[in-house]
């Protein structure tokens, strides 16, 4: 079964609105990772959140934790038609770090 | 730049025929994934190696599918016989994971079964 689970499953926004993107898990962490993933590509890493870690920037980029609630939220400010792709939440799960991901989120950014 | 390598990068087969994927993870990672993504399922984890030696396999079907670290610089997928539903891309990703670390995703080999 999945771990990370995102919603909403796609998001169309305009150029310069901010984009929010929301990933639910069921067991305990050590950290949670969001990829990026362009069509035809690769996921790409872009930033990682410790369990002990509430916030985090990076750039453009907002993530958010709250185990309490075992979710978090990924920002992208001021978003960009470059940053059209599909996002991903996964987190390292049991001794050995088994890493599952959820279907993701196709996010459109209009020019 | 150290970066995962997958080949190859596209492979038309005819069903029934055996496929082999390769990946050459980053030198000094000690964990391989292998996933399989299609628009149906998204991302599934196959199989995942620490140190070489198979972890979990649990989601690969074992009777088609066989997954295997010979060396450090190399890992295999292989499906025989192959089948139109195994048509999907397969992505090898490795990291140095067992701390806050990421796994760094290959380009992936698109196959087709015909």
């Amino acid at each position: 079964s999945q771990q990370g689970e995102e919603d909403p499953q796609a998001l169309s926004i305009q150029e310069g609105e901010n984009a929010t993107m929301n990933c639910s898990y069921k067991t305990s962490i050590n950290n949670l990772q969001w990829y990026r993933q362009n069509s035809g590509r690769g996921l790409v890493h872009l930033i990682l959140i410790r369990s002990n870690e509430r916030e985090k920037h990076s750039g453009r980029l907002r993530v958010t934790l709250d185990t309490s609630k075992k979710s978090s939220s990924l920002l992208i400010t001021a978003s960009r038609a470059a940053d059209t792709a599909s996002y991903f939440c996964a987190t390292p799960t049991g001794a050995n770090s088994k890493l599952t991901f959820g279907k993701g989120i196709t996010l459109s950014v209009r020019p | 730049d150290a970066r995962v390598t997958q080949t190859p990068r596209h492979k038309v087969t005819e069903m029934g025929q055996e496929v082999t994927m390769r990946c050459q993870p980053i030198l000094g990672h000690n964990t391989v994934f292998w996933y399989r993504q299609t628009m149906m399922q998204g991302l599934e984890l196959l199989a995942y190696f620490r140190n070489r030696a198979p972890l979990d396999d649990s989601g690969m079907p074992k009777d088609r599918f066989s997954a295997e670290m010979p060396d450090a610089t190399l890992a295999t997928l292989k499906i025989q016989p192959s089948e139109p539903r195994d048509s999907a891309v397969y992505f090898c990703a490795s990291g140095q994971l067992g701390g806050n670390t990421e796994a760094f995703f290959g380009q992936g080999t698109r196959l087709t079964v015909v």
